[in-house]
């Protein structure tokens, strides 16, 4: 079974820009959940989405949304970019039947914002 | 304010010696998970435990879930420089969802 994909894997914005990342879901999972990784702050969640609908919404500012399609790839944008919104972005994808089920998790897009 | 405190941040061994690391909170969990992350890719699940009191092996790791359910513990024996890399403590709180994470123990097995 294909594992969680993420794309782009690098990203290269300057501060003002705008920016969209995917990412494709293993097989049969329906939830998708983004986090934020810093080495500050570590990981963060940022959202989760389960069948088009988000589910969970961690504590960050309106410049970050997410939206999940049919298919249950699920795509995040962040808006006027700020230089600390650079870091590893990761999703990670499950069955959706609750909190501590296990969560595959992608290889992350790294974002540097100049 | 960080949920989930892990301590030590940073550890280097040499290969052969024992490490325990530790995921401490004055959150009750309903569950906690371990995992591993190497540079460049995405964190992997170890284990997950459940139970207050809870101890499972992972050949030489040991996962240890405290009584109360508010922390945990890794130990591993006779590190391996294959067990390099950054391990995140990660739990769901009894009134919750999203998984929270420690910022996690960097560890260097040479």
């Amino acid at each position: 079974k294909a594992g969680v994909t993420q794309t782009p894997r690098y990203l290269i914005k300057t501060r003002g820009q705008q920016v969209t990342l995917s990412c494709s879901p293993i097989s049969g999972h329906r939830s998708v959940s983004w986090y934020q990784q810093t080495p500050g702050q570590g990981l963060q969640f940022l959202f989760e989405y389960f069948s088009e609908t988000q589910r969970n919404k961690g504590n960050f500012p309106g410049r970050f949304s997410g939206r999940q399609f049919s298919n249950s790839r699920s795509e995040m944008n962040v808006s006027t970019l700020e230089l600390g919104d650079s870091a590893l972005y990761l999703c990670a994808s499950s069955l959706g039947q609750g909190g501590g089920e296990t969560q595959y998790f992608g290889p992350g897009t790294r974002l540097l914002v100049l | 304010t960080q949920l989930l405190e892990q301590s030590p941040q940073f550890l280097s061994i040499q290969e052969g010696e024992n490490l325990t690391v530790y995921c401490n909170s004055s959150s009750v969990f309903s569950s906690l998970q371990w995992y591993r992350q190497e540079p460049g890719e995405g964190p992997v699940l170890l284990v997950t435990v459940v139970t207050g009191g809870e101890v499972k092996k992972l050949k030489r790791l040991t996962f240890q879930f405290g009584d109360a359910r508010k922390d945990s513990s890794l130990h591993i024996t006779a590190a391996q420089p294959g067990d390099t890399g950054l391990y995140l403590c990660a739990g769901v709180r009894n009134s919750g969802y999203a998984l929270n994470f420690g910022k996690g123990t960097s560890l260097l097995v040479t």
